[in-house]
């Protein structure tokens, strides 16, 4: 089955600064990889995501870059703000295996 | 018009009782699912169903058991509640299933004591 591996587990930037986020899997058969957010007390919610057809996708400060053959994607964030500060998920298919999480704080 | 409710939002009950976790989409969507957040905040697939069918069942004890009475709906009992079966309960749904954004509830947190 699949595994997906998540790092760091807890990241602190600058605010202004940029972040990023790393996830590996290991089912070569996965094609849809997801990222979500989550804030203290509510649930995850998706913020991106990219199919194995293309190799990044931008939303406005969010990008996530995806290589295939060495079955790594990553999530970049930009300009980072306050309100980035969440536990962000990273995932797989086939059945939407999750990352351990990263615990992002945005310094002010 | 929440998307994905599950009720209650808290539970709190005593080891060795019985209790239920519900949980309504109104999405239209074909999957449905059962996360454990534990208190380390790691998010582990319980259930999926699809169409009422079970599809995902990950080595989950027989305490635990779903059900789908139709498509919007899936259902979580739970037998003879241990200490380790604390945790956040996440209800979600997706249009198909492995290719599509999981919708989720908004959890139940559930304790015992």
């Amino acid at each position: 089955g699949e595994n997906v591996e998540q790092h760091p587990s807890t990241l602190s930037v600058q605010e202004g600064d940029s972040a990023v986020i790393k996830c590996t899997y290991s089912d070569s058969a996965s094609n849809y990889f997801p990222w979500y957010k989550q804030e203290l007390g509510k649930r995850p919610q998706l913020i991106i995501d990219i199919r194995s057809n293309v190799g990044e996708k931008k939303d406005q400060r969010i990008a996530v870059t995806l290589n295939k053959t060495a079955k790594h994607f990553s999530l970049h964030i930009t300009e980072t703000q306050p309100e980035d500060s969440a536990v962000y998920f990273c995932a797989a298919a086939d059945k939407i295996i999750f990352g351990k999480g990263t615990r992002l704080h945005i310094l002010p | 018009d929440t998307a994905v409710s599950q009720t209650p939002k808290y539970l709190v009950t005593q080891m060795g009782n019985d209790k239920s976790i519900k949980c309504e989409q109104n999405l239209g969507h074909d999957t449905m699912y059962w996360y454990k957040q534990d208190s380390k905040k790691f998010l582990k697939i319980m259930f999926s169903y699809n169409n009422k069918e079970l599809i995902i069942n990950e080595t989950v004890p027989n305490r635990f058991s779903p059900k789908s009475p139709d498509k919007a709906h899936l259902n979580l009992h739970i037998n003879s509640l241990e200490l380790g079966d604390s945790a956040v309960y996440f209800c979600a749904s997706s249009q198909v299933v492995d290719n599509s954004p999981l919708h989720f509830g908004n959890g139940t947190r559930l304790t015992v004591t």
